[in-house]
């Protein structure tokens, strides 16, 4: 059974405070991606990565860096965290070779993060 | 215009109903189709991907309409299992990098 994990199901961090959200692919998976999601914003995407130690800005970097030092492991760093990145995080991953072509996102169970 | 968008919902309706959610998507370019399902404060989970030529799984159909650039989801028999939000997503990237999801459609299965 493929698995995206994240290292927290729910968080909660004061203002200030430097952040790690971890996940982890067991799927040997080429692309990861992380995303927040708000109620009447959808899924937007923070940044992603197609290998190690590459990545790539999505739509709502600001605030916001990444570190993958191993292909299965992509971490979200909130350099300082603010109330206003109080929110669902989503980690994904796919492949960038896919039987049919379809490349599907396999979703990690996110993480709930409230900054006080 | 939103790269993806989708009937604004929500949908709610009758146990055994035939429910209908429809997408469009703005970038012609798109080589990938997904309808995903989310549970409230849940991921989201592959539902079934959307071929050419249309497919279906058990009371699941989907449709793609590349010229029109418009995906649709049936669901056949609601049952109450299947209140949750669908997400229409689609991939634009050479690598699968590119997923543009869909703000979702929330659905209501009633008893």
């Amino acid at each position: 059974d493929v698995k995206v994990t994240q290292s927290s199901r729910y968080l909660v961090k004061r203002t200030g405070e430097k952040v790690f959200l971890e996940c982890v692919q067991d799927m040997d998976h080429e692309n990861m991606f992380w995303y927040r999601q708000d109620p009447g914003l959808g899924l937007r995407l923070i940044y992603f990565s197609y290998d190690v130690k590459m990545k790539e800005k999505g739509d709502i970097p600001e605030g916001y860096s990444v570190s993958r030092e191993k292909k299965e492991r992509f971490s979200l760093i909130l350099e300082s965290a603010s109330t206003n990145q109080t929110s669902m995080y989503l980690c994904a991953s796919s492949s960038i070779y896919a039987s049919g072509g379809n490349t599907e996102a396999f979703f990690g169970q996110g993480t709930r993060l409230t900054v006080v | 215009r939103k790269e993806v968008e989708q009937d604004p919902g929500p949908f709610n309706v009758p146990e055994g109903a035939t429910v209908a959610f429809n997408c469009t998507y703005s970038n012609s370019a798109s080589q990938s189709f997904f309808w995903y399902r989310q549970d409230c404060r849940k991921e989201p989970k592959l539902l079934m991907s959307v071929y050419s030529s249309g497919n279906e799984d058990g009371r699941f159909t989907a449709q793609l309409n590349r010229a029109s650039q418009y995906i649709s989801l049936l669901i056949r028999d609601s049952k109450l299992s299947d209140s949750a939000t669908y997400l229409c997503v689609v991939n634009g990237g050479n690598y699968g990098q590119n997923f543009v999801f869909g703000p979702g459609t929330r659905l209501s299965v009633l008893p």
